[in-house]
This record gives structure tokens, sequence and C-alpha cells, in this order.
């Protein structure tokens, strides 16, 4: 199995500011990466697909990049609706796998 | 996107067959993965498996011997079946689905999620 990791597991964060995650595959897995928020006792809801396509709706100061084995979500200004748990998911092979989740905090 | 809705008892016993059915609406099924994840409770997502609207399956290895996964596109359902359940398999299961396009997918319709106990 491809082994996702995430980093860092959890962070604080304030209204405006920058928030890098990172996502590490075990193996390479090219370009077939997805982003994933979800909110408390919510279903987990697309942010990026094939690591740097915005999904339709999503708001534009999220955005994926990498290949390989090493890949990124930046929000550019974090909002009060960003604070969330964010979940990396390869779809390179099968099974697929899911990072262990970043949980966003508000400072 | 479709929408996507979960059904099937919130309680099963030990040892018995954990039954689940996803009713899709707003679309068509072909050309989609039909997927089951879920997660326990305070943590993350574990992927199942998925089956393909022509009804190939995929599963994860580790529960493969215990899962499996049927369609029926005429009712705009898929199914999930995990056998001998155990306090483990106490989880929030979601259906999901997602185009295949060329060798890429991801997952842009989700269910509601629902609780599933196994306790006695």
């Amino acid at each position: 199995d491809i082994q996702m990791t995430q980093s860092p597991s959890s962070l604080s964060a304030s209204a405006g500011d920058r928030v890098t995650i990172i996502c590490r595959a075990s193996q390479s897995i090219s370009s077939y990466l997805n982003w994933y928020q979800q909110k408390p006792g919510k279903a987990p809801k697309l942010l990026i697909y094939t690591a740097s396509n915005l999904q339709s709706g999503v708001p534009s100061r999220f955005s994926g990049s990498g290949s390989g084995t090493d890949f990124t979500l930046i929000i550019s200004s974090l909002q009060p609706e960003d604070f969330a748990t964010y979940y990396c998911q390869q779809s390179y092979s099968t099974p697929r796998t899911f990072g262990q989740g970043t949980k966003v905090e508000i400072k | 996107q479709v929408q996507l809705q979960e059904s099937g008892p919130g309680l099963v016993k030990p040892s018995e067959t954990l039954s689940l059915t996803c009713t899709v609406s707003g679309g068509s099924m072909s050309g989609y993965y039909w997927s089951w994840i879920r997660q326990s409770p305070g943590k993350g997502l574990e992927w199942i498996g998925y089956i393909y609207y022509s009804g190939s399956t995929n599963y994860n290895p580790s529960l493969t011997s215990r899962v499996t996964m049927s369609v029926d596109t005429s009712k705009k359902q898929f199914s999930l079946r995990l056998s001998s359940v155990t306090a483990a398999d106490t989880a929030v299961y979601y259906c999901a689905s997602g185009p295949v396009v060329g060798a890429s997918n991801w997952l842009d319709s989700w269910g509601q999620g629902t609780l599933v106990t196994v306790s006695s």
C-alpha cells in the first residue's frame, strides 16, 4: 500500500494567515493526488483534484501543487469557514489511501 | 456531481453482516466509480473499495475477505455488505463517487454518512 503522510498533524492560525499543508507519498504517484476538507459531523468535500485542479465552486484562495512524492495545499488567506481538517488522498493505485489529516484550528 | 444518500441499520450485532445501500440521484451511473469509505470515531478516512457502473469491483485488501459490493443501475443504487463484523467496524460509513478521467479519479460527491455501531 502507498502510505500518505501529512504535516503538520495540526496547526493554529489566524484569519488572514497563509497556511501550507504538506503531503508526502511513500512512492511516486505522479499527479494522482486529491485534497479534501472535512468539517465536524460532515462528509469530506473535494477541494483539489489531480494535484493542482481546483474543484468547481471552491474559492481560489485554495491551491495545490506537486508531483511525484511531494505535494502542497496552500490556503492563501485563511477565512473563518476554513477551520477544518484537511486530507490528501492518492488515486495512483489501489487500495486508495488517505493521509492522517491536518487539523487547522483557530489561534 | 450527483446526490448520494446512505441507508441501512445503525446497529449491527457482532459476527453479523453490515448492509448499506446508497441511492444516487441527479445524474447517470455510467463512467463513475461508486465507492465506500469509512471513518472510525475520531479517526481518519479508510477506503473500503469501489464498484464500477459495469459491476467490476476493487476492494481494500485489509477487508476483501469480508466485503461484497453490488450495483443496480436500474434502481440507481449501489450496496455494501461487510460480514463477520466486530466492534472495530464501528464507524461512519460514507458512499462517494467520482469520475474516471483517463487514469485519474477523484471523489466529488459524498453522502452525508451513516453511523453504524457494532454492539450486542
